[in-house]
C-alpha cells in the first residue's frame, strides 16, 4: 500500500523568508502524481502544486516550487517570500495514475507565518 | 473554473436520524467523486470513491450500509449518513476529479460539519 509521510507536524517562518516542507512517500508504482494541498482555517482544500512522476522538471507555481527526487521518493515544497496568507495546514498527497486515482494524504504540516 | 459545492455547510441532527450531504461540480462534469472524513487537527481519510452510474467503492473499515453514496449524474454525488450517532460527528469533504489548465486533479468542496446530538 502507498503511504505518505510528513515528518514536520509544525513549521514556522518569518514573513518574506523562505521555508521548505518535507514529504516522503512509498510506492512500487512508476507512474503517479504528487500534490501539495493547502487547508486554511476555513478548511477549504486548495491545490497548491501538482507534479507528474514521469516529468523530471520540478513543478513551480509563482512563489511555490517543489524538489522532486523520484529515486529517493521525496517531494518537498518550498515557499518563497512567505506571506501571512500562507499560514495553513499543508498536506502532501499521492495518487496512482490509473484506476480511480484516489488520493493518499500525509498527516499534514501546520505552517505559521510570523510578521 | 473547477468549482465544487457542498450542501449543507453545517448540520446538527438528533441521534438516530439520517442526514444527506450533496456534492456538486458546478462547471465541469465529474465521472468520479470522492468522499472524505476529517477529524479535528487530523488528515483526510478517504471513505469511498463514487462513480457515476455505478456502485460506490468503499475503503476498508467504512460501513457501506451506514454511509450511503449515490452518484446519480455527472455533476452530483450524495452521501447519506443513516441512523446517525454522536460518533459520526465530523467534517465531511467531497472532491471531484476534473481537468483544468493545471491538468487532471481533484477539486474539493468546502466541507460539511456534522454534529449529532
Amino acid at each position: 500500500a502507498q503511504t505518505v509521510t510528513q515528518s514536520q507536524p509544525e513549521m514556522s517562518v518569518q514573513e518574506a523568508e523562505t521555508v521548505t516542507l518535507s514529504c516522503t512517500y512509498d510506492t512500487s508504482e512508476s507512474d503517479y502524481y504528487l500534490f501539495w494541498y493547502k487547508q486554511p482555517p476555513s478548511r477549504q482544500m486548495i491545490l497548491v502544486i501538482r507534479q507528474e512522476a514521469y516529468k523530471q522538471q520540478n513543478a513551480t507555481e509563482n512563489r511555490f516550487s517543489v524538489n522532486f527526487q523520484k529515486a529517493a521518493k521525496s517531494f518537498s515544497l518550498k515557499i518563497s517570500d512567505s506571506q501571512l496568507g500562507d499560514a495553513a495546514m499543508y498536506f502532501c498527497a499521492y495518487s496512482y495514475r490509473g484506476g480511480s486515482e484516489k488520493l493518499v494524504f500525509g498527516k499534514g504540516t501546520k505552517l505559521t507565518v510570523n510578521p | 473554473g473547477a468549482v465544487v459545492s457542498q450542501h449543507p455547510s453545517r448540520v446538527i441532527c438528533k441521534s438516530g436520524t439520517s442526514v444527506k450531504i450533496e456534492c456538486r461540480s458546478l462547471d465541469f462534469q465529474a465521472t468520479t467523486m470522492f468522499w472524505y472524513r476529517q477529524f479535528p487537527k487530523k488528515s483526510l481519510m478517504l471513505m469511498a470513491t463514487s462513480n457515476e452510474g455505478s456502485k460506490a467503492t468503499y475503503e476498508q473499515g467504512v460501513e457501506k450500509d451506514k454511509f450511503l453514496i449515490n452518484h446519480a449524474s455527472l455533476t452530483l454525488s450524495t452521501l447519506t449518513v443513516t441512523s446517525a450517532h454522536p460518533e459520526d460527528s465530523s467534517f465531511y469533504i467531497c472532491s471531484a476529479k476534473g481537468t483544468s489548465g493545471r491538468g487532471e486533479t481533484q477539486y474539493f468542496g468546502p466541507g460539511t460539519r456534522l454534529l449529532v446530538l
